[in-house]
């Protein structure tokens, strides 16, 4: 399973624009790579997830270079309810043998608006 | 339309009992996903369910827990004999189908607390 970093915290004013990355240097052929965010108390959310170059939603975008060993996470204009914590994970896609079925959540990135 | 739904949303037990754990995933969706949250800690996955098979159970701690799902919809997740160590939010996630880039739609979890 491709392992991923990510900044363990993050402060930002409301209204700026966020971005968090994350490593994966060893990312698989088939891997995809999602976001999902976190309020204390609930479950995770999906936000938007990316195979390469440029995916963009309502919520989010989601940079990944050529090599796909890292990807970034930019928020536009935070607010104050963007408080949460921000997973990227990384997984196998379908018929990737033994173990294809496990998502590895980290510790995550936790992120703090300021008024 | 209805998310995912777990019941009870806290369960406390004294050591040495057993608990049942409920997830409803959302109507139609194939996939099931047990995965446990400690405080401060990443998710860990426990068990992927497809329809009422489970193909991978590689994330149960020990025998002392146990799944099942019927129906191909509701889910129940057993732990015997329950530990302090088990304490820890309990989510549940469905998806879809399968495919590991189909996105995962969380429950807010079972707050377990073994005195």
């Amino acid at each position: 399973l491709a392992k991923t970093t990510q900044p363990i915290s993050m402060d930002s004013y409301e209204g700026q624009e966020v971005n968090i990355t994350c490593s994966h240097n060893n990312i698989a052929t088939n891997d995809y790579i999602t976001w999902y965010q976190q309020f204390p108390s609930q479950g995770p959310r999906f936000i938007i997830q990316g195979y390469k170059t440029k995916v963009t939603n309502e919520v989010a975008s989601l940079f990944i270079p050529a090599d796909r060993k890292s990807s970034t996470l930019s928020l536009p204009r935070v607010s104050l309810s963007d408080t949460a914590v921000y997973y990227c994970l990384v997984g196998p896609g379908v018929g990737s043998g033994a173990g294809s079925y496990q998502l590895t959540f980290g510790k995550g990135t936790k992120l703090s608006v300021i008024p | 339309g209805a998310g995912v739904s777990q019941s009870p949303s806290n369960k406390v037990t004294e050591k040495g009992k057993d608990v049942e754990l409920r997830c409803d995933p959302i109507s139609g969706h194939t996939a099931l996903y047990w995965y446990r949250q400690s405080l401060g800690q990443g998710l860990e996955f426990l068990i992927y369910f497809q329809g009422n098979s489970a193909p991978d159970k590689s994330g149960l701690p020990s025998d002392r827990f146990s799944a099942e799902r019927t129906g191909g919809s509701v889910s129940t997740l057993t732990i015997q004999r329950t530990q302090q160590e088990d304490s820890a939010v309990y989510l549940c996630a469905s998806s879809r189908t399968g495919a590991k880039n189909q996105p995962q739609h969380f429950g807010d979890g079972t707050r377990l607390s073994i005195l």
